[in-house]
């Protein structure tokens, strides 16, 4: 069985540009939620997506965007890079309402 | 709304040790509770969790957690500290109902001396 994957590993964007990371979800996980942790700060709540449509979304702002595809993998795009964007980008992915797992994350560097 | 705060962002114990993680929650439904594990440069990786059943929860790697209501907390303890749990730990909140996001607390950073 494969776990969460994400994509890539790490990445260095400059202010203004867009940026878009992946995740493939577990096998057989059909809900996959984005987190954001800020280094030495606990994740916090991006959104998260359940059957390709969203289905709740945290204190961030609409340049914060999300994909989930038929396969159940999705994609994080956040726009307009800002310096406060550097962070770890952490996706999970569950069976419907059942336990969250994690990927390793994508490493953010906004300059 | 939930939260979670972490007492302690840095605990030191010895090897052999008790390790004693504080956590205490806020939340205005009964919640799910969680503590998650993490090594550096990884992802999160579940202890343990209470989603209402025993309040005494046991987890992996010798950790458990009790959940005591009339003091919202949900300490993580660990009887014998081995050199190997030196990570970062994370306590975290959901609904029962709904998405389930976890609002998670700031972390403690546990470190094990020789």
């Amino acid at each position: 069985e494969t776990g969460v994957t994400q994509s890539p590993t790490h990445l260095i964007k400059t202010r203004g540009q867009q940026v878009t990371l992946r995740c493939s979800s577990q096998s057989g996980h059909n809900t996959v939620s984005w987190y954001q942790q800020a280094l030495g700060q606990g994740p916090q709540f991006i959104f998260q997506y359940y059957r390709e449509e969203e289905n709740g979304r945290g204190n961030f702002p609409p340049r914060f965007s999300g994909l989930q595809f038929p396969n159940y993998s999705s994609e994080l795009n956040v726009n307009a890079l800002e310096l406060d964007d550097s962070a770890l980008y952490l996706c999970a992915s569950s069976l419907a309402l059942d336990e969250q797992f994690f990927g390793p994350g994508t490493r953010l560097t906004v300059l | 709304a939930q939260s979670v705060t972490q007492l302690g962002s840095h605990v030191s114990v010895s090897e052999g040790a008790l390790v004693l993680l504080r956590c205490n929650y806020s939340s205005s439904v009964p919640p799910y509770l969680f503590w998650y594990v993490q090594y550096p440069n990884q992802g999160l990786q579940l202890l343990l969790k209470y989603t209402s059943a025993a309040t005494l929860v046991k987890g992996i790697n010798g950790f458990e957690a009790e959940f005591k209501k009339s003091e919202t907390s949900f300490h993580l303890t660990k009887p014998s500290a081995h050199m190997s749990d030196a990570a970062e730990y994370f306590c975290a909140v959901s609904d029962r109902a709904g998405r389930r996001a976890l609002t998670f607390g700031s972390g403690t950073r546990l470190q094990v001396q020789p």
